[in-house]
């Protein structure tokens, strides 16, 4: 079974507007942290925005948002005023701690390619 | 300033040729990864060194070798490249447990 699914293989919005990235994920850890990176064509691996599963409130990072809802098992990045450059591949990871030893790993999803029209 | 650092950008190879994959990071971190990007499948980890002197299998280990050479560099070697590891490969290193992984521009692969 997927440990992350993102179900949007592409989404279209217009600038200015906000958007909603899908993201669930499974896993049994009561200890584990969501992120959300973005690819623009260029390729490069670029850190948004991160939530631990503690957290009690949703993490913020300037336009980026992430609607954590625990019982749910989702983590959803909400985007707000779309800008062009916005338009990318996003994917949502997470991370799990193995057991005492403390080593940890990301799991990816498979990513939603967000496209912004004028 | 330059975070991690992956040589070569890019590289073909023939069917059965061998290479390594040079990565390297200046930001002290003890955890570095490889991952590869295929499309339509995200990322998936190859191996990972949760510090120096340790190396565990990720995901999709087969058909690749890694080596902790030191707390900077992590290497990833293909001893007999097939076209099914055509793909884009990255290195990625991290602070510690809640830490966001920092990654390399990648390296692309092509396997003739």
């Amino acid at each position: 079974a997927q440990k992350i699914t993102q179900t949007q293989p592409g989404m279209f919005v217009q600038e200015k507007e906000a958007v909603t990235l899908d993201c669930t994920y499974d896993t049994s850890d009561q200890s584990y942290g969501l992120f959300w990176y973005k690819q623009p064509s260029s390729g490069e691996m670029i850190f948004l925005i991160y939530q631990g599963s503690y957290d009690e409130q949703n993490a913020t990072e300037g336009r980026y948002s992430l609607n954590f809802q625990k019982a749910r098992k989702s983590a959803n990045l909400v985007i707000s005023a779309s800008q062009l450059g916005d338009s990318a591949m996003y994917f949502c990871a997470m991370r799990e701690i193995s057991g005492n030893s403390g080593y940890s790993t990301l799991t990816f999803g498979k990513g939603t390619m967000l496209l912004v029209s004028p | 300033n330059a975070g991690v650092t992956q040589t070569p950008k890019f590289q073909v190879l023939k069917t059965g040729q061998s290479m390594t994959l040079q990565c390297a990071q200046d930001m002290n971190h003890n955890s570095m990864y490889w991952y590869r990007q295929d499309p339509g499948m995200g990322l998936r980890l190859i191996y990972y060194s949760a510090s120096e002197g340790t190396t565990d299998k990720g995901e999709v280990p087969n058909g690749y070798n890694v080596s902790r050479l030191n707390k900077r560099e992590f290497s990833l070697r293909l001893e007999s490249a097939a076209p099914s590891q055509t793909s884009v490969y990255f290195c990625a290193s991290s602070e510690g447990r809640h830490s966001p992984l920092h990654f390399g521009n990648g390296t692309r692969l092509t396997v003739t």
